[in-house]
């Protein structure tokens, strides 16, 4: 199956630093990512959805400003924590779909291994 | 809410015994899928199930899906200790929309 290869896998930063996390298809193009949060032991929460070459789109709730996402390539989007605070521990997954088979509803969804972030 | 919900939250099984989890959602969708999640890792898709299909197959799984009830229900047969993880339904529009998950231990 297609891989989507997620980095890094562990980060602990400190608080007021900001904390980039990539997320990259790897034998496949996709125009839409999809970042998630998840606490321990809960669900996925969808946080934005990443689109190529345009702003994301981001979930009721979701600061924009704290959680920057960038969509630079087919291949590659990226969540940038900024300003981190121990609140926004958590563990992070990004999932794509693949644009050769319309990368839509109705697809399976490729996921990262996930970034678990701890702020101190 | 969009999201599903899921029963029950965890279940404790004994490895051969077959594992059942269901999901519930309230509104209308075109698609349903399940993933598993092993602990502190991501996700891997299981199946698929459209609207109009009504049961789904692959290997040790079973799904099932009911748009009257706005249910579906994942089967695992003849369970195994490797079969220990969080398995979640997804409600599929443009975007994944994730249950609120079955934690299953297989005990050997």
């Amino acid at each position: 199956g297609a891989v989507v290869s997620q980095h890094p896998s562990r980060v602990i930063c400190k608080s007021g630093t900001s904390v980039k996390i990539e997320c990259r298809s790897l034998d496949f193009q996709a125009t839409t990512m999809f970042w998630y949060r998840q606490f321990p032991k809960q669900s996925l929460m969808l946080m934005a959805t990443s689109n190529e070459g345009s702003k994301a789109t981001y979930e009721q709730g979701v600061e924009k400003d704290k959680f920057l996402i960038n969509h630079a390539s087919l291949t590659l989007s990226t969540l940038t924590v900024t300003s981190a605070h121990p609140e926004d521990s958590s563990f992070y997954i990004c999932s794509a779909r693949d644009s050769r088979t319309g990368g839509a509803v109705g697809t399976e969804a490729f996921f990262g291994q996930g970034t678990r972030l701890t702020v101190v | 809410s969009q999201q599903g919900e899921e029963d029950p939250q965890a279940l404790s099984i004994q490895e051969g015994e077959n594992a059942t989890m269901n999901c519930s959602y309230k509104t209308s969708i075109n698609n349903l899928q399940w993933y598993r999640q092993n602990s502190g890792r991501g996700l891997v898709h299981l199946i698929l199930i459209r609207s109009n299909e009504r049961e789904k197959h692959s290997g040790r799984l079973r799904v099932t899906l009911d748009t009257s009830k706005k249910s579906s229900s994942l089967l695992i047969t003849a369970s195994r200790a490797a079969d220990t993880a969080s398995y979640f339904c997804a409600l599929d529009f443009q975007k994944l929309v994730f249950g609120t998950g079955t934690r299953l231990l297989v005990s050997p």
